[in-house]
Parts: C-alpha cells; structure tokens; sequence
C-alpha cells in the first residue's frame, strides 16, 4: 500500500518570501501522480500543482513549483513571493497510474501554512 | 461548470439517527469519489463510482454506510444508526476519467452526531 508523509505539522511565513513545504512517500509502483491540494479555513479543496512520475522536469504554475525526487521519493512544493492569501492546509497526495487501479488519492496528514503580514 | 456541489453543508444529529449527503458532480464527469476527514487529519478515501457502478469500498465503509449513484449523476451517502466516531467532514470528488484525470472538490458536508 502507499503512503504519503507530511512531517511537518506548521510552518510559517513572512508575506512575500518564498516556503518549502515537504513531503515523502513510499509506493513500489513506478508509473504514479502527485499532487498538491491547497484547502483555505472552512472552504474546499483546491489543486494547486500535479506532477507525473515519468516526466523528469518539475512542474511549475506561477508562483508555486515542486522539487520532484524519483529515488528519494520526495515531492516538495516551493511557494514563492508568499501572499496573506496563501495561508491554508496543505496536502500532498498520490495516485497510482496503473492501468485498471482504482484512481483513489492518498493523502498525507496535511501542513498549516500561516502567512505573517 | 458550477463545480461539485453538496448538500447540507452541515449537519447534527443524535447517536442511533441516519442521515444521508447528497453530491453533485461537475457535469460529465463520469467519476465520483467520497472520502472522509477527521480534523487535523488528511482526507480518507471511503469509495467510487464510475458511472453509476460503485467499483471500490474502503474497509472503512462498514455495513452502517452504503452510498449510491443512481443513472450516473447525482450521488448519495447514507449513514445509518450513526455514532460518535462517524463525526467527520464527508468530501465528495468528481473527475473525468482520462489521462490528465484530475479531482475536483466540493465543499464537504460537516456531520456532528450528539
């Protein structure tokens, strides 16, 4: 079974500098997803960024980009010039890609990320 | 595209009543997934269905909980003789199944049972 580890409950950040968020996981699969959800105070979840495990290039959208390590098994995700409107919960979550799996995300235990003005 | 919606939004009731969450998926999408969050927890998957089919339940879904898709849309999670520990938020997802299948949130509907 995979797992997904968030082991960082909190981090905090001043506005406009740039935050890593870090996240591991573990899968004997070689073809997956990953993804990062973003879920603000009492408002639903949002995706932020996906990355396929075939491709060797991280993802980037604007001002958020991962750090994808195949062998180490590690996906962070780098905030940069950080806004108030970032603060949330973020998870990270994977997906296997296997033909004919069940397309189910696994989410790791989610980190706070507050924002200082 | 008005996004995934549920209904009620929040819920309370008393240990032993049911109570059953709707969701409405983005339109064509023929993927539904509920899943479970508990607070400071990450979401639990609970189940899917593809069209109206529900093709995996997770060994979290006792025989209290049974969920349907009736015609390939709409979507029902029914709880019965609930408990305390069934207290969560209840997220439903929607996608397209293709290969850049993405999940799309609702907004989740809040259980406290009394």
């Amino acid at each position: 079974a995979q797992t997904v580890t968030q082991s960082q409950p909190e981090m905090s950040v001043q506005e406009a500098e740039t935050v890593t968020l870090s996240c591991t996981y573990d899968t004997s699969e070689s073809d997956y997803y990953l993804f990062w959800y973003k879920q603000p105070p009492s408002r639903q979840m949002i995706l932020v960024i996906r990355q396929e495990a075939y491709k060797q290039q991280n993802a980037t959208e604007n001002r958020f980009s991962v750090n994808f390590q195949k062998a180490a098994k590690s996906f962070s995700l780098k905030i940069s010039d950080s806004q108030l409107g970032d603060a949330a919960m973020y998870f990270c979550a994977y997906r296997s890609a296997k033909r004919g799996a069940n397309s189910k995300l696994t989410f790791g235990k989610g980190i706070t990320l507050s924002v200082r003005p | 595209d008005t996004g995934v919606s549920q209904n009620p939004r929040h819920k309370i009731t008393k240990r032993g009543q049911n109570v059953t969450f709707r969701c409405d998926p983005i339109s064509e999408h023929n993927r539904l997934y509920w899943y479970r969050q508990t607070l400071g927890q990450g979401p639990e998957f609970l189940t899917y269905f593809q069209n109206e089919a529900q093709l995996e339940k997770s060994r979290l879904l006792s025989d209290r909980f049974s969920a349907e898709r009736p015609k390939g849309s709409f979507s029902t999670l029914e709880i019965q003789r609930t408990e305390q520990g069934d207290s969560a938020m209840y997220l439903c997802a929607s996608s397209h199944r293709g290969f850049q299948e993405t999940q799309y949130f609702g907004p989740g509907t809040r259980l406290l049972v009394l």
